[in-house]
């Protein structure tokens, strides 16, 4: 979905590497998401935040630290990547009004080494 | 290429039928639905969703049945073409938050 963004699409790291994953989306969605996908799981929410001056941690936050630099912008961040978050991420974004869809970007898929 | 369908239960289905794909969802007090369609290489597209106080709900080509005496969601697709091949996964929410749980989703693959 072209509304929502994300960049790098594909990144190799090494071991404690810092590493930031961004996020674009011109919905005009006040929340916004980070999410890792690995092969047979299913999505997991790492961070989570309802407008800029607010951000939460979802169920595996650890490892992992957010900034969200305005509305339509989410970043992720990895301080000292590790192989174990070797996944595929993803930012979606939904409007608030309760429980709502989620709309998702392309993904990012990252590699540690 | 693309490894989320791994390790994923497998629905292959003959081109032009229909096929169902089921869901068990784990909190009786979700109040509301989505299904999301993830092809190779894409982020989860949504599809359909549905409330709790409807138990149908259709859209294109797509029918969405939630029983909530089981806790049990349906998608079912007619006339599957090959560019419904795909992982297919629910999703549940409401409940008092405004977070989804995602289940590990369906891997469907359409023979021509």
């Amino acid at each position: 979905d072209a509304d929502v963004t994300q960049t790098p699409r594909n990144r190799i790291t090494k071991t404690g590497k810092r590493i930031m994953l961004e996020c674009s989306q011109t919905k005009g969605h006040d929340r916004m998401y980070w999410y890792r996908q690995d092969p047979g799981l299913g999505l997991r929410l790492i961070y989570y935040s309802f407008d800029v001056k607010d951000i939460n941690k979802g169920e595996i936050s650890d490892g992992y630290s957010v900034s969200r630099q305005a509305q339509a912008k989410f970043s992720l961040s990895l301080e000292s990547a590790i192989p174990n978050q070797t996944a595929l991420y993803f930012c979606a974004t939904s409007v608030a009004r309760g429980t709502d869809t989620q709309y998702f970007g392309p993904g990012t898929r990252l590699t540690v080494l | 290429g693309e490894n989320v369908g791994l390790h994923l239960p497998t629905l292959s289905v003959q081109e032009g039928d229909n096929s169902i794909i089921n869901c068990a969802y784990s909190n009786s007090a979700s109040d509301y639905f989505i299904w999301y369609k993830q092809e190779s290489g894409k982020g989860p597209q949504f599809i359909i969703d549905i409330r709790s106080n409807m138990d149908k709900r259709q859209g294109q080509r797509v029918t969405v049945l939630l029983n909530k005496t089981v806790k049990h969601l349906s998608l079912q697709i007619a006339a599957t073409q090959p560019g419904d091949s795909a992982v297919y996964f629910c999703a549940e929410g409401g409940a008092g938050s405004y977070q989804l749980t995602f289940g590990k989703g369906t891997k469907l693959s359409v023979i021509p």
